[in-house]
């Protein structure tokens, strides 16, 4: 298997500009994540899916976010409008299951797209 | 931008020597822990996991402790490598307010001296 595929790797944007992120989790894991990793906060949960249903948004920092799911092998992040605050670097993780115990539960990375908002 | 960040704590080790990395955690009820390697440029990747009902678990080269009185995890490295040479993140998992919750340490910067 491939991994987690996340496109772009960079993305560089002027403030005001609408951002889609892109991420191809591994076939067969149920649960999808997307995080930003910060120097100020390190790595936040933004949102997870079950099965394509959005389970958790509560991570998402605001109303400019919204995440979808349409099909097992594809997740965006969209970011409208975008501001300089939201520079980071986004990751996408998957796993087979989120919850109890055991390396069904171990989230596989993406190599991440780095978003710099000028 | 951003003018204030999180310090990462930085362990330097000479090649060869044994690595310790230690994580404290903050929920009691958490009942699994992983330690995660991320490398600059990647995303962070699996290294070795512990249930909560174990107390020690090796890996290649690598060892996991949990003291679960005192709430710390620690991640022992035989003989750095260049290679290991990362940013090392603990997570904790387990119900929190009644929320299955996943949740990364801040990190620890490891570098290896030559």
């Amino acid at each position: 298997d491939a991994g987690v595929i996340q496109s772009p790797r960079h993305e560089v944007t002027e403030m005001g500009q609408e951002v889609t992120l892109r991420c191809k989790p591994i076939s067969g894991h149920d649960y999808l994540f997307w995080y930003r990793q910060t120097m100020m906060r390190g790595l936040e949960l933004l949102i997870y899916f079950n099965n394509n249903v959005p389970i958790d948004d509560s991570g998402m920092p605001e109303d400019r976010f919204s995440a979808k799911m349409p099909n097992a092998s594809f997740s965006t992040l969209k970011i409208q409008p975008s501001e300089p605050r939201d520079s980071a670097v986004y990751f996408c993780a998957s796993s087979p299951r989120y919850g109890g115990t055991g390396s069904k539960n171990i989230q596989y990375f993406g190599a991440g797209t780095r978003l710099s908002v000028l | 931008g951003e003018s204030v960040g999180l310090h990462l704590p930085t362990l330097s080790v000479q090649e060869g020597d044994n690595s310790i990395i230690n994580c404290a955690y903050s929920n009691s009820a958490s009942d699994y822990f992983i330690w995660y390697k991320q490398e600059s440029g990647k995303g962070p990747q699996f290294i070795i996991d512990i249930r909560s009902n174990m107390d020690k678990r090796q890996g290649q080269r690598v060892t996991v402790l949990l003291n679960k009185t005192v709430k710390h995890l620690s991640l022992q490295i035989a003989a750095t490598q260049p290679g290991d040479s990362a940013v090392y993140f603990c997570a904790e998992i387990g119900v929190s307010s009644g929320t299955y919750k996943y949740i990364f340490g801040t990190g620890t910067r490891l570098k290896v001296l030559a």
